[in-house]
């Protein structure tokens, strides 16, 4: 089963490149997620998704851009990488609403930017 | 504010030995769920127990058990003899019933069994 499949592992960047940063999960899941993973500070989620077509704002939605077009995939789309954007970045899919079930987490993408 | 509070940091235990890791939460909603999530040194997120706010009942899954108790706001995590797999970052996590799907997440606590 793959699950929630995240594309790449690793990256680096330059100062003011951008780039996306895949997700696709294979579950039928309505709700997506991207959370940044920085130390000592937890999770902190970027942007989500109710469905296709609808997307909203986290807590740190500066910086990033996201798209749903199929249920299926949730790009995050960072327009101008800077150094404080060097983190682990993860994408999540539930099949509930408002919490009522677990997210199921990719692996994460490790980005630095240089 | 923090939504989720996790004030160790950093635990480290002999194998064999208990451990709790404390989770304090804070909701103004009378529908939420939390959430326990294990991090090993490999970096994936392993969901471990979800709990709504209707059910304080405990839980107990093989070493692993839950205390959840709403007049306390706390949500805490005991593992009976620990094994040097249980070496891992573990998160709580709430999400409210007002907020979507958004979940909250504490900032981790840091286990290491010494073999």
């Amino acid at each position: 089963n793959a699950g929630v499949t995240q594309t790449p592992k690793f990256q680096v960047l330059k100062t003011g490149q951008s780039m996306t940063l895949q997700c696709a999960q294979d579950m039928n899941h309505e709700y997506m997620s991207w959370y940044r993973q920085d130390p000592g500070m937890g999770l902190r989620l970027i942007h989500y998704s109710v469905g296709a077509g609808i997307t909203d704002q986290g807590e740190v939605p500066n910086g990033y851009n996201v798209s749903r077009s199929t249920t299926e995939d949730f790009p995050l789309r960072l327009l101008s990488a800077a150094p404080s954007q060097t983190s682990v970045y993860f994408c999540a899919s539930s099949s509930g609403g408002q919490g009522k079930t677990e997210a199921f987490f990719g692996q994460g993408t490790r980005l630095t930017v240089v | 504010a923090q939504k989720v509070t996790q004030a160790q940091t950093e635990i480290s235990v002999v194998e064999k030995e208990d451990v709790t890791l404390d989770c304090v939460y804070e909701t103004r909603d009378t529908t939420y769920y939390l959430f326990w999530y294990k991090q090993p040194p490999s970096g994936e997120l392993v969901f471990l127990i979800r709990r709504n706010s209707f059910d304080e009942q405990n839980e107990i899954s093989g070493r692993y058990s839950w205390n959840f108790q709403k007049s306390t706001s706390s949500f805490n995590f005991t593992i009976t003899a620990s094994q040097v797999v249980d070496s891992a970052v573990y998160f709580c996590a709430l999400s409210e019933a007002s907020s979507g799907n958004q979940f909250y997440f504490g900032t981790g606590t840091s286990l290491t069994v010494i073999p």
